[in-house]
């Protein structure tokens, strides 16, 4: 069965600390692996989409990269508007649907 | 700008009730999505359509229907409300168009029943 893991559930920062964030994945055909951030009461927003290993896309604070079988989200000196929730999604084939993650909760405290 | 737009972000009714949820796209996007999202479960699909008039289940589709007469707008129907359904909803939409099919999402409708 297809599987979308992230680690850690919750991770604290002070405000500057870089830290990574990790989806590892177990799907067959991968088309696609998506980040969002999602603030609480909100809905998810979309922020980057990878397509191959050794892809990288950056905005911001924010870097994702891409290998065969994990994701990791890189936060550079965070501030407290980092503050979100992290989710990781994949699409596999020509399917429509995405698989989620549950999840890294990310604290920056100021 | 993408823009998803849901009809209510609080809505409270009874165990029973028929339940209406309505989530219109200005994008032109031909996928459009429903999930629901409960703490420690993370999003769970439960119905999706490609196509005006056409849908198909997602993965908890029980207690739950969907209609597409236009191509803006899908709605979820929750024929007797009951207390399990008690949950924030979201909306997404997508298009097979862009590479990634990316789905963009609506702020979310919290649903309580009583």
């Amino acid at each position: 069965e297809d599987q979308v893991t992230q680690s850690p559930e919750a991770l604290r920062l002070q405000e500057g600390e870089s830290s990574s964030l990790n989806c590892s994945y177990t799907v067959s055909g991968l088309r696609g692996l998506f980040w969002y951030r999602q603030d609480p009461g909100k809905g998810p927003e979309f922020l980057f989409t990878l397509y191959s290993a050794g892809e990288e896309k950056e905005k911001e604070r924010l870097k994702a990269t891409l290998t065969k079988k994990e994701s990791f989200l890189h936060i550079t000196a965070p501030k407290p508007e980092d503050s979100a929730t992290y989710l990781c999604a994949v699409r596999i084939s020509n399917d429509y649907k995405l698989s989620f993650g549950a999840g890294t909760t990310v604290t920056v405290r100021a | 700008d993408v823009k998803v737009t849901q009809s209510s972000r609080y809505l409270v009714k009874r165990t029973g009730e028929k339940v209406f949820l309505e989530c219109v796209q200005d994008m032109d996007h031909e996928n459009m999505f429903w999930y629901r999202q409960d703490p420690g479960l993370g999003l769970r699909l439960i119905y999706f359509s490609y196509d005006v008039k056409m849908k198909e289940k997602g993965d908890i589709p029980e207690g739950y229907s969907v209609s597409r007469e236009k191509k803006e707008r899908f709605s979820l129907i929750l024929e007797s409300a009951s207390t399990n359904q008690t949950s924030m909803y979201l909306c997404a939409s997508s298009t097979p168009r862009a590479k990634g099919n990316e789905q963009f999402f609506g702020p979310g409708t919290r649903l309580t029943v009583l």
